[in-house]
């Protein structure tokens, strides 16, 4: 069956650190990625897309990798900071299908 | 400023009540779509649309119906809501599948 799986543990973090999320993928083979953050309650905002013949994505202190072959996406955060707290979703289209789907979400704690 | 729209933000209805969540964008996006939310489920797509008069099932259909007369609506009914559809709908639109989806605020519907 398809699946993407975020790691369901949330990832507690110290202020400035480095923040890395995963998202694996079964029995999917996306053309693109995409990353959204979540806060409680409220509407996902979009983050960052890469394409399969991308391997890495910047904006700012966000870094997106991605393998195909692994099946995975690797999140980054740099430098990170309490605004930077939230549940970071990752999202694929499934080649020639014009359906999305998204992980489960990853939630960050940045820690003062 | 661009936006998606969404109206109740909260509702509170009882078994088999029909009711219809809308949901506007002022994008001039052709793609829409309906996701529900649910705590350990993640987001699943209910219904989405490529253009008007072109809507097709997502992940979760049962239970829902769904319609396309205009580029800019995309309104959510429930014919018969059962207490399952309790849930925090979310409504997106982007300019096609591969890119950013733009979330609306949200719906929070309780059935009792």
């Amino acid at each position: 069956s398809q699946k993407i799986e975020q790691n369901s543990e949330a990832l507690n973090i110290q202020e400035g650190k480095t923040a890395t999320l995963t998202c694996n993928y079964t029995n999917y083979s996306p053309a693109y990625l995409q990353w959204y953050r979540q806060d409680p309650g409220r509407g996902p905002v979009f983050l960052l897309l890469i394409r399969e013949n991308e391997k890495e994505k910047r904006k700012e202190r966000l870094k997106v990798t991605f393998d195909t072959t692994l099946k995975q996406s690797l999140f980054h955060i740099t430098a990170s900071q309490p605004a930077d707290s939230a549940t970071y979703l990752c999202a694929l289209q499934v080649h020639g299908n014009n359906r999305l789907a998204f992980g489960k979400g990853n939630q960050v704690v940045v820690i003062p | 400023e661009a936006q998606v729209t969404q109206n109740p933000r909260y509702l509170i209805t009882v078994t088999g009540k029909k009711l219809t969540v809308t949901c506007s964008q002022n994008m001039n996006h052709e793609y829409m779509s309906w996701y529900r939310q649910d705590p350990g489920l993640g987001l699943r797509q209910i219904y989405y649309s490529m253009n008007v008069e072109v809507t097709d099932k997502g992940d979760v259909p049962e239970g829902y119906k769904v319609s396309r007369k205009e580029k800019r609506n995309f309104p959510l009914i429930l014919e018969s809501p059962s207490p399952n559809q309790t849930s925090l709908y979310f409504c997106a639109s982007s300019l096609s599948v591969i890119y950013e989806q733009y979330f609306g605020p949200g719906t929070r519907l309780t059935v009792t």
